[in-house]
């Protein structure tokens, strides 16, 4: 399993775009990128998942490069309910047929100060 | 959506009890997980499941079994808690894209 490297924390202010990276030098052809965002006493929710190049929703954008090695999670215009632990992680898409033990790290908590 | 519902929020029990955590998901989701997460651990797996009757251990299954009778619900249980044990536990449900959380319960022996 691909193990991931985040910044323990970020401070950002109000309005900036935050942009988190994670390095996983060991992923596998197969596996999916996914970030997940997290707030005090509740369960980590989906933001993004991409396999590479740059993938954008409503929320984020996710910026892989070509080998893979590492991604960049992209915050535009960041508020204070963006407060928040960030987490990278690296496996096989969970409904490709098989099942993955996929291990969290600690993640990056990010700090928006108005 | 898809909706994780754990039974409990809160939970308060003694040392030596045997305590059951029940998750339900009310999708047909092949795979379940069960997470405890403490300050400066980060999330860490306990058991997962991808089909009935099944079961994986996780990286740190001691002190816990797992149960899981129906495709929508898995049980996780603590033979005999211990203080050690004190942790919020997290309940996931895979889908095509992602994991899928519930809110938790934050178990407190004492």
């Amino acid at each position: 399993l691909a193990k991931t490297t985040q910044p323990i924390s970020m401070d950002s202010y109000e309005g900036q775009e935050v942009n988190i990276t994670c390095s996983h030098n060991n992923i596998a052809t197969n596996d999916y990128i996914t970030w997940y965002q997290q707030f005090p006493s509740q369960g980590p929710r989906f933001i993004i998942q991409g396999y590479k190049t740059k993938v954008t929703n409503e929320v984020a954008s996710l910026f892989i490069p070509a080998d893979r090695k590492s991604s960049t999670l992209s915050l535009p215009r960041v508020s204070l309910s963006d407060t928040a632990v960030y987490y990278c992680l690296v496996g096989d898409d969970a409904n490709s047929g098989g099942y993955q033990k996929v291990t969290f790290g600690t993640g990056t908590k990010l700090q928006v100060i108005p | 959506d898809v909706k994780v519902t754990q039974s409990s929020r809160y939970l308060v029990k003694r040392t030596g009890e045997k305590v059951f955590l029940e998750c339900v998901q009310d999708m047909d989701h092949e795979n379940m997980f069960w997470y405890r997460q403490d300050p400066g651990l980060g999330l860490r797996l306990i058991y997962f499941s991808y089909d009935v009757k099944m079961k994986e251990k996780g990286d740190i299954p001691e002190g816990y079994s797992v149960s899981r009778e129906k495709k929508e619900r898995f049980s996780l249980i603590l033979e005999s808690a211990s203080t050690n044990q004190t942790s919020m536990y997290l309940c996931a449900s895979s889908t095509g894209v992602g994991y899928t959380f519930g809110s938790g319960t934050r178990l407190t022996v004492v």
